[in-house]
């Protein structure tokens, strides 16, 4: 069964351009996640999307938004790139979402964005 | 609030030694925790998780962990390191709302 995949893998833009990352789910996955990873702020929680609904968000400004669609590949879009905004952004998914969901989160390769 | 800790950035040990990676976790009511690795240039991969039951959890590629409650811990083991090991280990626990919450991470080296 395939993996979550994450397209682009890399890409470089420079301040203030937007980007779109995209993710698809492992097949009949309804939950998506995006993380960034930082070296000096490790693994930050985005938000989660479940069914199109985004369930879940962590403490990021207005800048980062998300969405998900009818076959659960989500996408995600940060506006006014900053030069901070540079990241290994990880997309995860799971089958369910939840505080009771004790399953795991599958990841994506990621996506290595560079603002310059 | 939900959170884990991994008191050391990185651990050293020789190939076919045990190794240890700790985690100490903070949570209300009961603790889902997990274990990923994530080799250079790529995403996570889950190594194994405690929701319930045996405190002995074992997972992929020879990892086990000990869910240890009056020490609120759980240390990532393997009984003989190999270079190949050599990754950063994140310990995560599911928070109230269902997202992971993760530690900064632990970069395991084994020398030859």
């Amino acid at each position: 069964k395939a993996g979550v995949t994450q397209t682009p893998r890399y890409l470089i833009k420079t301040r203030g351009q937007q980007v779109t990352l995209s993710c698809s789910p492992i097949s009949g996955h309804r939950s998506v996640s995006w993380y960034q990873q930082t070296p000096g702020q490790g693994l930050q929680f985005l938000f989660e999307y479940f069914s199109e609904t985004q369930r879940n968000k962590g403490n990021f400004p207005g800048r980062f938004s998300g969405r998900q669609f009818s076959n659960s590949r989500s996408e995600m879009n940060v506006s006014t790139l900053e030069l901070g905004d540079s990241a290994l952004y990880l997309c995860a998914s799971s089958l369910t979402s939840g505080s009771t969901n004790t399953g795991e989160l599958f990841f994506g390769e990621g996506s290595r964005l560079t603002v310059l | 609030a939900q959170s884990v800790a991994q008191p050391e950035d990185q651990v050293n040990v020789a190939e076919g030694n045990p190794l240890t990676v700790k985690c100490t976790y903070s949570v209300s009511g009961n603790p889902y925790l997990f274990w990923y690795v994530q080799y250079p240039n790529r995403g996570l991969q889950f190594l194994l998780k405690y929701i319930t039951g045996d405190n002995l959890v074992k997972g992929s590629y020879g990892f086990e962990a000990e869910f240890n409650k009056s020490q609120t811990s759980f240390h990532l083991k393997k009984p003989s390191a190999l270079v190949s090991d050599s990754a950063l280990y994140f310990c995560a626990v599911r928070d109230m709302s269902g997202k992971l919450i993760f530690g900064t991470g632990t970069r395991l080296q084994v020398f030859p």
